[in-house]
């Protein structure tokens, strides 16, 4: 009973790199997000996917892309990092409207 | 624009006592709002989801309830233990839309002391 998995847990970046935060979840759920939680932030939405092959912006979406090829995957690409990226990433997932959501264990990135 | 707090930030209380968390939001067309626990370090694991046309959701000794008209939510949690020493989180999603966009408050780190 995987649910929701991120990868890798932690990272440490050089300013002007590039990855990609993995996300996988094995509920069959049609949506997907990624959230950063910053201290006295709380988390914002980056990015969201309704179904494969459909993405949209959230609230903070700047120097992130995403791309949903199947119902099962949601990477993260953070196209050249900055320092104001060094955040916690959280993946979730949920089945429908009006369903709880269920999240990742998070990526700690840290961004030199 | 929505926005969600969440009072007190901090709270610390003995083993035993019952004890109230807050939540508010200021705009009430919503569909519905989640209570979250999140560990340090870790993920966040729902605790109980409220739909809006309901006022209150139980599961063992958490009780959440929902007034949408006055924007407020609470999170009841009876005889704490120390293992309930967590940050607890609300979150709404908003009226409008297909989706599952979660807006959350900043939390309550919660202690219970033996």
């Amino acid at each position: 009973n995987a649910g929701v998995t991120q990868t890798p847990k932690f990272q440490v970046l050089k300013t002007g790199q590039s990855m990609t935060l993995q996300c996988a979840q094995d509920m069959n759920h049609e949506y997907m997000s990624w959230y950063r939680q910053d201290p006295g932030m709380g988390l914002r939405l980056i990015h969201y996917s309704v179904g494969a092959g459909i993405t949209d912006q959230g609230e903070v979406p700047n120097g992130y892309n995403v791309s949903r090829s199947t119902t099962e995957d949601f990477p993260l690409r953070l196209l050249s990092a900055a320092p104001s990226q060094t955040s916690v990433y959280f993946c979730a997932s949920s089945a429908i409207m009006n369903t709880e959501a269920f999240f990742g264990q998070g990526t700690r990135l840290t961004v030199v | 624009k929505q926005e969600v707090t969440q009072i007190p930030a901090a709270l610390s209380v003995p083993e035993g006592e019952n004890l109230v968390l807050n939540c508010s939001f200021t705009d009430s067309a919503i569909y519905n709002l989640q209570w979250f626990r999140q560990d340090p370090g870790k993920g966040l694991t729902s605790l109980l989801l409220i739909q809006s046309s309901q006022r209150e959701q139980t599961s063992g000794r958490l009780n959440a309830s929902l007034d949408k008209s006055s924007g407020r939510s609470t999170l009841y949690i009876a005889a704490s233990q120390p293992g309930d020493s967590a940050t607890y989180l609300c979150a709404v999603t908003n009226y409008g839309g297909a989706t599952n966009k979660l807006i959350f408050g900043t939390g309550t780190l919660l202690a219970v002391q033996p």
